[in-house]
């Protein structure tokens, strides 16, 4: 039962442009979310996270956006630049002690 | 540059072997983690150790062995592992076993059984 999940395994985003990579999870005790980047050959790195108490955070080109109703977050890369070609993968606790990751999206930026 | 220190980086070991994979971090943190991650799947959760004892053994097979030394290292011992082990093994570390801090991974051990 994957309790987050990442329906795009993919997505292509034009060099300068927005990227928005999509997240949902079923499971509402779920509180603290993460999103991760990892390249091939390397393991993921933190990348920004937010608490359910907050419906949004932002760290430069990076903001999260929380909709607790909806149980969805989404990541958003503004410029999006050939180096943030990666996999992203969203992730959150589960009884403050395991982190459930999803199943992760293949972010291409282009040119 | 990673903190968190993984070694070997690739390991090939028949189903008879025994071989150990290392994680070294010295961030102070006091909890490590061991993940495995097959390919084009996301990481799982093996094993949790808070303060050097473990505290979370996600169902893993006796095969696998988890051992904390010391605050700043983290074991995986392995034996009579099966073709279906072969994975990426991911370690991580946390200050502490919390709810609201990010974990920080390791670049993996590549592990191929023959």
């Amino acid at each position: 039962d994957q309790q987050v999940k990442q329906n795009s395994p993919s997505l292509s985003v034009q060099e300068g442009r927005i990227s928005i990579l999509n997240c949902d999870y079923t499971n509402s005790m779920f509180d603290y979310f993460l999103w991760y980047k990892k390249y091939p050959a390397e393991g993921p790195t933190f990348l920004i996270s937010i608490s359910s108490i907050k419906d949004k955070n932002e760290d430069g080109r990076f903001t999260v956006f929380l909709n607790k109703s909806a149980k969805h977050l989404s990541l958003h890369i503004v410029p999006s630049q050939p180096g943030d070609s990666a996999v992203y993968f969203c992730a959150a606790y589960h009884n403050t002690d395991k982190l459930i990751f999803g199943t992760g999206t293949r972010l291409q930026v282009f040119p | 540059d990673t903190e968190v220190t993984q070694t070997p980086k690739h390991l090939v070991m028949g189903m008879t072997n025994k071989k150990s994979l290392k994680c070294e971090q010295h961030m102070g943190h006091r909890a490590m983690y061991w993940y495995k991650q097959k390919a084009k799947k996301p990481p799982e959760l093996m094993f949790v150790y808070s303060y050097e004892k473990l505290s979370i053994n996600e169902s893993v097979p006796s095969r696998f062995s988890p051992e904390c030394p010391n605050s700043s290292l983290l074991n995986l011992h392995l034996h009579a592992l099966q073709p279906e082990d072969s994975a990426l093994y991911l370690c991580a570390s946390s200050p502490v076993v919390s709810g609201s801090q990010p974990q920080h991974f390791g670049d993996g051990t590549r592990l191929s059984i023959l």
